[in-house]
């Protein structure tokens, strides 16, 4: 079975401030890699599929690369809307797999 | 548009079997390139993935989970379910059904979820 670990599992910053999110898969999943954003009380979100492609209506300060082993989601010019917990997902095979997340909090 | 909808008991008792429904609108659950999918997230922790069903039958499981998990699908009443035996407190989740489509194969449209509490 795949491993995904993201670091950090949480993250302090302000509003304007640009953060990176890094997942790791424990093999190579060439781009299979999904992004999610889920907010409390609410379903997960996609935000980025294929590693780097914007899911509609997700705006341009999202944005993920990477491709093998190891992957980053950019969060730049942060909004107050996008305080909330990230997860990655290897979508590269059965059994399918998130990473344990990421919290992103306000400084 | 498509939607789903998880429907079951919020409540199961120790040992017992646990079952939830995802009824889908707006759309076949025969469509060939969807994928149908259970996903859970214990209070506070982090989202793990169940199980996944295609409309053929075809059926893909969490390894850990395996033996206790039975994903099936009604393709009369467009729905799909999930089977989880012998539950435990640690079976107290969140539970979303989920739609892999044809995005790079993420799940990209959930259900609300239902919140499943294990207790005696």
């Amino acid at each position: 079975d795949i491993q995904m670990t993201q670091s950090p599992s949480s993250v302090s910053a302000s509003v304007g401030d640009r953060v990176t999110i890094t997942c790791r898969a424990s093999q190579g999943i060439n781009n299979w890699l999904a992004w999610y954003q889920q907010k409390p009380g609410n379903a997960p979100n996609l935000l980025i599929y294929a590693a780097s492609i914007l899911q509609g209506g997700v705006p341009s300060r999202f944005s993920g690369s990477g491709s093998g082993t190891d992957f980053t989601l950019t969060i730049s010019n942060l909004q107050p809307e996008d305080f909330a917990t990230y997860y990655c997902q290897q979508a590269h095979s059965f059994p399918s797999s998130f990473g344990q997340g990421t919290k992103l909090e306000i400084k | 548009q498509l939607q789903l909808q998880e429907s079951g008991p919020g409540l199961a008792k120790p040992s017992e079997t646990l079952s939830l429904t995802c009824t889908v609108s707006g759309g076949s659950i025969t469509s060939y390139s969807y994928y149908w999918s259970w996903i859970r997230q214990p209070p506070g922790k982090g989202l793990e993935w169940i199980g996944t069903i295609y409309y053929s039958g075809s059926t893909y499981y969490n390894t850990s989970l395996k033996s206790r998990v039975t994903i099936s699908i009604d393709t009369s009443k467009n729905q799909f379910s999930l089977r989880l035996s012998s539950v435990t407190v640690a079976d107290t989740a969140v539970y979303y059904c989920a739609q892999r489509g044809g995005l790079g194969r993420a799940f990209d449209l959930w259900g609300q979820g239902t919140m499943v509490t294990v207790s005696s």
